[in-house]
């Protein structure tokens, strides 16, 4: 079964909107950690925000915040006030606890497109 | 100057050749990933090390093994490359939890296009 399962293989919005890129994750642990990573056309991979899973708040990074939905085992992206420099390939990743190797499972991306 | 580094950044190689990326780091970092990137397929975890001593196969290690030479260096080895192995791939590190408050956090390093002829 997928750990990390995101469903938008691409996703477009207009600057200045806000959008939400969509991540359901599955595992029987309760301690675990959900990160959203960029992927410029350039490569590299960028951190953009972290959810623990005991965290009582949505975590919130400037314009980008996690809507964490623990029981519906759901981390979305919000990103508001698109810019154009925020086209890229997005990825949820989760952690899982250490005594289960602290492994990382990411999902298959989200394509952002954002239109001027 | 980057924290993690790998080399090279770009490669082309025939089928059948032996292959070795390195990677290494200034972070300090104990735990070493390597990954690989396919379209459509995210990352997928390849090795793992948590020390010099500590190996671990991840979901897609067999045609690949790996030696961690240091803390700082961590090498994914191609014995006999195949063309199903030409994608991106990553080195990452990553710190306990404690120390930057974001959980294992995964720094990557900027990635190593493999082209398998």
């Amino acid at each position: 079964a997928q750990k990390i399962t995101q469903t938008q293989p691409g996703m477009f919005v207009q600057e200045k909107e806000a959008v939400t890129l969509d991540c359901t994750y599955d595992t029987s642990d309760p301690s675990y950690g959900l990160f959203w990573y960029k992927q410029p056309s350039s490569g590299e991979m960028i951190f953009l925000i972290y959810q623990g899973s005991y965290d009582q708040q949505n975590a919130t990074e400037g314009r980008y915040s996690l809507n964490f939905q623990k029981a519906r085992k759901s981390a979305n992206l919000v990103i508001s006030a698109s810019q154009l420099g925020d086209s890229a390939m997005y990825f949820c990743a989760m952690r899982e606890p250490p005594n289960t190797g602290n492994q990382f499972y990411f999902g298959t991306g989200t394509s952002l497109t954002v239109i001027p | 100057d980057a924290d993690v580094t790998q080399t090279p950044r770009n490669r082309i190689t025939k089928t059948g050749k032996r292959i070795m990326l390195e990677c290494s780091q200034t972070k300090g970092h104990d735990r070493m990933y390597w990954y690989r990137q396919d379209p459509g397929l995210g990352l997928r975890l390849i090795y793992y090390s948590f020390d010099v001593k500590d190996i671990n196969k991840g979901e897609i290690s067999d045609g690949y093994s790996v030696s961690r030479q240091a803390q700082a260096k961590f090498s994914l080895s191609l014995e006999s490359a195949i063309p199903n192995q030409t994608a991106l791939y990553f080195c990452a590190t990553s710190e306990p939890a404690g120390s930057s408050g974001r959980g294992y956090e995964q720094f990557f390093g900027p990635g190593t296009r493999l082209t398998v002829l």
